[in-house]
């Protein structure tokens, strides 16, 4: 079965310090993967889709598809960083987003 | 502004007595699914549709009921709501486009609490 493992459950790091969050999926075809973000008591957001090789917000994700791996990662974390953070994958040709557990990412001051 | 419009915000209800949730989206998107996030169980599919009356069952749809009469507009109704159905409901909507999924877009959400 296709499945996103997001290992830790939270993850804490102080502000300047560089930051990874980790996702794990298994799935045999050509995934789509996304990092979506939730600030607290807000929607989720698309933060980043690997398809488009983007940068958000100083966010950055590579997709490995050797380890099945496709960690965000920033290199000086800010606090408004803080929030939920999900890895999702869609299957190819497919319209159902499998989400992992979530991390949540505290920065502290 | 493109957007995915869910109501209500809040509701509080109690058990058994029948309850429609409204999502309505602005972007013409084919696909539109609704979501329940619980604690400790992460986000989980409840139904999704593919285009006007094309629907299908996620992951844990029972209990649930949905329909896709107009493209913008995708309703979930719970007949006879149970305290296990307590929960934070998110309704999203995406199209594939350029040859890759474009990613939902969330709802704002809906707080739901059966009594």
């Amino acid at each position: 079965a296709q499945r996103v493992t997001q290992p830790e459950k939270l993850l804490s790091v102080f502000k300047g310090a560089p930051v990874e969050l980790k996702c794990n999926y298994s799935y045999s075809g050509s995934p789509e993967l996304f990092w979506y973000v939730q600030y607290s008591r807000q929607r989720l957001q698309l933060l980043l889709r690997h398809i488009s090789r983007e940068s958000i917000k100083g966010f950055t994700a590579d997709l490995n598809k050797g380890e099945t791996s496709f960690h965000l990662k920033k290199p000086f974390a800010q606090e408004e960083d803080s929030a939920m953070y999900y890895c999702a994958l869609i299957m190819d040709s497919s319209y159902k987003l499998i989400f992992g557990s979530g991390t949540r990412l505290l920065v502290r001051p | 502004e493109a957007q995915v419009t869910q109501n209500p915000r809040y509701l509080i209800t109690v058990t058994g007595k029948k309850l429609t949730v409204t999502c309505s989206q602005n972007m013409n998107h084919e696909y539109m699914s609704w979501y329940r996030q619980d604690p400790g169980l992460g986000l989980r599919q409840i139904y999704y549709s593919m285009n006007v009356e094309v629907t299908d069952k996620g992951d844990v749809p029972e209990g649930y009921k949905v329909s896709r009469k107009e493209k913008r507009n995708f309703p979930l109704i719970l007949e006879s709501p149970s305290p296990n159905q307590t929960s934070l409901y998110f309704c999203a909507s995406s199209r594939w486009g350029e040859g890759y999924f474009y990613g939902y877009t969330f709802g704002s959400g809906t707080r739901l609490t059966v009594v």
